[in-house]
């Protein structure tokens, strides 16, 4: 079946620290895959997005590769900002009706 | 502006008293869904909608119940309220890959 895994939080980095949050996934087909972000008190936002192999998506800073060899899609950002604290989701579109597998969040906080 | 509404924002009731939480989308979107977020749950889909009058269940649907007579509403009711029923509730709309979340829904059920 499908299935997202990401890495347990809290994950808490000082300013301008390097950031990687990982996400690993299983999936059949060709499924497309994306971060959302959830800042304190909000929605869910979509921060990128990839749609096949090599893809990689990119946005506010924040860079994710679709690895289709090590079924990969892991978040990184150079220097991150106090503004970045927030919960990190990683999900699947498998490619049928549009419902989206979803990993268990990741919640970054980000000190000055 | 291109937004996903959502109301109440933050909700107390008791066991049993029928509720009906709103959500409108004003981006003409065919698909919508309703999720609940739980600590160390993450998102939970309940019902979705992939267009009016077509809704379908998802991971957890028992307790709710849902209605999609017109394109940009998409209301979760909550017949007979209990307390494994608090949570925090999210609507979202799609086309095409991304989806749009509302703010959300603060339920608390004593």
């Amino acid at each position: 079946g499908n299935s997202v895994t990401q890495m347990e939080g809290p994950v808490t980095l000082s300013e301008e620290a390097f950031l990687t949050i990982n996400c690993t996934y299983t999936a059949t087909g060709y499924p497309s895959l994306f971060w959302y972000v959830q800042y304190p008190g909000e929605g869910l936002q979509l921060l990128l997005k990839a749609t096949k192999a090599d893809d990689k998506g990119s946005n506010k800073g924040f860079e994710a590769t679709y690895r289709k060899e090590t079924t990969s899609f892991h978040l990184e950002k150079g220097s991150v900002q106090v503004s970045d604290s927030a919960v990190y989701f990683c999900a699947l579109d498998p490619g049928n009706n549009r419902k989206l597998i979803w990993g268990l969040g990741t919640s970054l906080a980000v000190n000055p | 502006e291109a937004q996903v509404t959502q109301n109440p924002r933050y909700l107390i009731t008791v066991t049993g008293k029928k509720l009906t939480v709103t959500c409108s989308q004003n981006m003409n979107h065919e698909y919508m869904s309703w999720y609940r977020q739980d600590p160390g749950l993450g998102l939970r889909q309940i019902y979705y909608s992939m267009n009016v009058e077509v809704t379908d269940k998802g991971d957890v649907p028992e307790g709710y119940k849902v209605s999609r007579k017109e394109k940009r509403n998409f209301p979760l009711i909550l017949e007979s309220p209990s307390p494994n029923q608090t949570s925090l509730y999210f609507c979202a709309s799609s086309w095409g890959l991304a989806q749009y979340f509302g703010p959300g829904t603060r339920l608390t059920v004593l």
